[in-house]
């Protein structure tokens, strides 16, 4: 149980275009869903929070207007990355937590987004 | 954000010896810790947790411990196999658990 996923595992885009990367819960229902970022060798960067039928909230320094987050339903969170550029290439990683138990989060297995 | 650290970029031991990787965090506050097991090109897996009111977690072939004076937590990995090699990482959070902040991360090697 607990399976997170994400579509696409890998996605190679030009600069300029927008990108949208999905993260499904598959088998609970999933009231908040963190994205993270990371580059190669790094940790993971706290980019939002998405809480289902509500506003994200953004860390301190992520753009708002360059990674759109929406979080629809109890399943499904999804990161736009619009006006992409070579600076945007980076592993992008969604979690999901249950509401009923809060401590823990289950890691989706990340996507690898290189814009040429 | 938080401030969670490691000692130890990297870690190279022999297969069947113990690993032991550490990390500091800044937050005196925080009264979660996780560590989580990252291969290459995958997302991160959850390895064991442990609460501010414990010292000392046990699961199988693992083992934290939370040093709150000096603000130090350790994973202690017991006969260590190669497929224990991985990037290690320690995340804190606050009672809320409405953000975990990620340590540096140690890169294990299990030399066989």
């Amino acid at each position: 149980g607990a399976v997170v996923s994400q579509h696409p595992s890998r996605v190679i885009c030009k600069s300029g275009t927008s990108v949208k990367i999905e993260c499904r819960s598959l088998d609970f229902q999933a009231t908040t869903m963190f994205w993270y970022r990371q580059f190669p060798k790094k940790s993971l960067m706290l980019m939002a929070t998405s809480n289902e039928g509500s506003k994200a909230t953004y860390e301190q320094g992520v753009e708002k207007d360059k990674f759109l987050i929406n979080h629809a339903s109890l399943t499904l969170s999804t990161l736009t990355v619009t006006s992409a550029h070579p600076e945007d290439s980076s592993f992008y990683i969604c979690s999901a937590r249950e509401g009923a138990k809060q401590e823990t989060q289950y890691f989706g297995p990340g996507t690898r987004l290189l814009v040429l | 954000g938080e401030s969670v650290g490691l000692h130890l970029p990297t870690l190279s031991v022999q297969e069947g010896d113990n690993s032991i990787i550490n990390c500091a965090y800044s937050n005196s506050a925080s009264d979660y810790f996780i560590w989580y097991k990252q291969e290459s090109g995958k997302g991160p897996q959850f390895i064991i947790d442990i609460r501010s009111n414990m010292d000392k977690r046990q699961g199988q072939r693992v083992t934290v411990l939370l040093n709150k004076t000096v603000k130090h937590l350790s994973l202690q990995i017991a006969a260590t196999q190669p497929g224990d090699s991985a990037v290690y990482f320690c995340a804190e959070s606050l009672y809320n658990f409405n953000k975990f902040y990620f340590g540096s991360g140690t890169k294990l090697n299990v030399k066989p």
